[in-house]
């Protein structure tokens, strides 16, 4: 069965470095996107992108984090100048084209920040 | 702008009892609810989908249902066991092709 996979399942930086967190997708699915889940909070919705472009993006979303599909398999977060406060869960999803389609998501990755 | 509420957020019943989680949510523009598992500390297992034309969807011990024009769901688990211990949750995909979560029903089983 198809899956989302994401790399690596648990990341640990110091404050203030830059980190990326990949996925890739499964493979015929059109729609992409990031989700957060701070510890023992609900899952926050980041980032939609569609059609290589970012289709939907929520407040969380600023200037320090930013999504690329570098090579057509890839769906990168990049998370800047990270902060005690990036610490979560990050969960990447894809789905495939309409409304009907299932979201799949990949197992996680835990950020810690340091 | 939507919102998902659960409750119970939190339930604990013996082992073998039949059980009903319910989730609501506020605008009924909705394309598909989504019911999820998720075991502490780790990722989203996908348990059943129903599209909002749909009524009900079931796997194996697990029937969820959908009142659309009600905004109500409920995920009930037949003869529960220890193994199903986890936190339930479900999220709606809105009309922006977003999915809404709610934050979640705590379930312990006891053996």
């Amino acid at each position: 069965e198809p899956e989302v996979t994401q790399t690596p399942s648990h990341q640990v930086t110091q404050m203030g470095q830059e980190v990326i967190l990949r996925c890739v997708p499964i493979s015929n699915h059109l729609y992409f996107y990031w989700y957060r889940q701070i510890l023992g909070q609900k899952v926050e919705f980041l980032v939609s992108f569609y059609n290589n472009e970012i289709s939907e993006k929520s407040e969380i979303f600023d200037d320090q984090f930013s999504v690329e599909r570098p090579d057509g398999s890839n769906f990168t977060l990049k998370i800047r100048s990270t902060k005690l406060e990036d610490s979560a869960m990050y969960f990447c999803a894809s789905r495939g084209l309409g409304g009907v389609a299932e979201a799949f998501f990949g197992q996680g990755t835990r950020l810690t920040v340091v | 702008k939507q919102e998902v509420t659960q409750i119970p957020a939190a339930l604990s019943v013996p082992e073998g009892e039949n059980l009903v989680l319910n989730c609501s949510f506020t605008d009924s523009a909705i394309y598909n609810l989504q019911w999820f598992r998720q075991d502490p500390g780790k990722g989203l297992t996908s348990l059943l989908l129903i599209q909002s034309s749909q009524r009900e969807q079931t796997s194996g011990r697990l029937n969820a249902s959908l009142d659309k024009s009600s905004g109500r769901s409920t995920l009930y688990i037949a003869a529960s066991q220890p193994g199903d211990s986890a936190t339930y949750l479900c999220a709606v995909l809105d009309s922006n092709y977003q999915l809404i979560w709610g934050a979640g029903t705590k379930l312990i089983i006891k053996p």
